[in-house]
């Protein structure tokens, strides 16, 4: 069945490194969304990502979408304590209206 | 707080009772959904509504598992004959649109311990 990864799992750096975040799926994707999700917190949206191509910016966090709609990452320049928390990317199954959640990384930022 | 809003947030209860949680979406939205969440994983989709409808259902959920959004406003998750793998968190989230899936707006989640 489809399946959407992210590697890598897990992500310690330092205060004030870059932190990025892979996402691949088994199937081309119409949409990816990536959604933090804080240490004891819910997942919250941070951006959809629809055209092939596309590159998005929010401050300091780059998210792109890959040419064949099949991966997307997350970068995170010169990272904070903020930063802390689990990223995930989701998008639909094929034909489907819903959101299937990778698998996750979690970054830990070092004071 | 116009939020997506759960309860109970926490139920502790003992295999093979039924529990049931409840789930107040943003009220100008029309789409829900319930995942699951279990300690280091993604969210786990199980259903999905679209106002009363019931659209999809995840082919791994049990049939012990039952959703309802009677009147398309409030929905609620009843789990029978709980199990002990039925221990996780469950997120209700709430979306406005008619295509393709927009912004999901999560609740804090009611954490289900059977023990």
């Amino acid at each position: 069945g489809q399946q959407v990864m992210q590697i890598p799992q897990y992500q310690h750096v330092q205060e004030g490194e870059d932190f990025t975040t892979y996402c691949n799926s088994s199937t081309t994707l119409s949409n990816i969304q990536w959604y933090k999700q804080r240490p004891g917190g819910h997942p919250v949206f941070l951006i959809q990502l629809v055209k092939s191509g596309e590159v998005k910016k929010q401050k300091r966090l780059t998210f792109q979408f890959g040419e064949a709609k099949k991966n997307s990452s997350l970068h995170i320049t010169a990272t904070q304590t903020t930063d802390v928390g689990t990223y995930f990317c989701a998008g639909p199954l094929t034909g489907a209206n819903n959101l299937f959640f990778g698998t996750g990384t979690r970054l830990t930022v070092i004071p | 707080d116009t939020g997506v809003s759960q309860n109970p947030r926490h139920k502790i209860t003992k295999r093979g009772q039924n529990v049931t949680f409840r789930c107040d979406p943003i009220s100008e939205h029309n789409r829900l959904y319930w995942y699951r969440q279990t300690l280091g994983q993604g969210p786990e989709f199980l259903t999905y509504f679209q106002n009363e409808a019931q659209l999809e259902k995840s082919r791994l959920l049990s049939d012990r598992f039952s959703a309802e959004r009677p009147k398309g406003s409030f929905s609620t998750l009843e789990i029978q004959r709980t199990e002990q793998g039925d221990s996780a968190m469950y997120l209700c989230a709430s979306s406005l649109g008619t295509g393709l899936a927009g912004e999901l707006f999560f609740g804090e989640g009611s954490r289900l311990t059977v023990l």
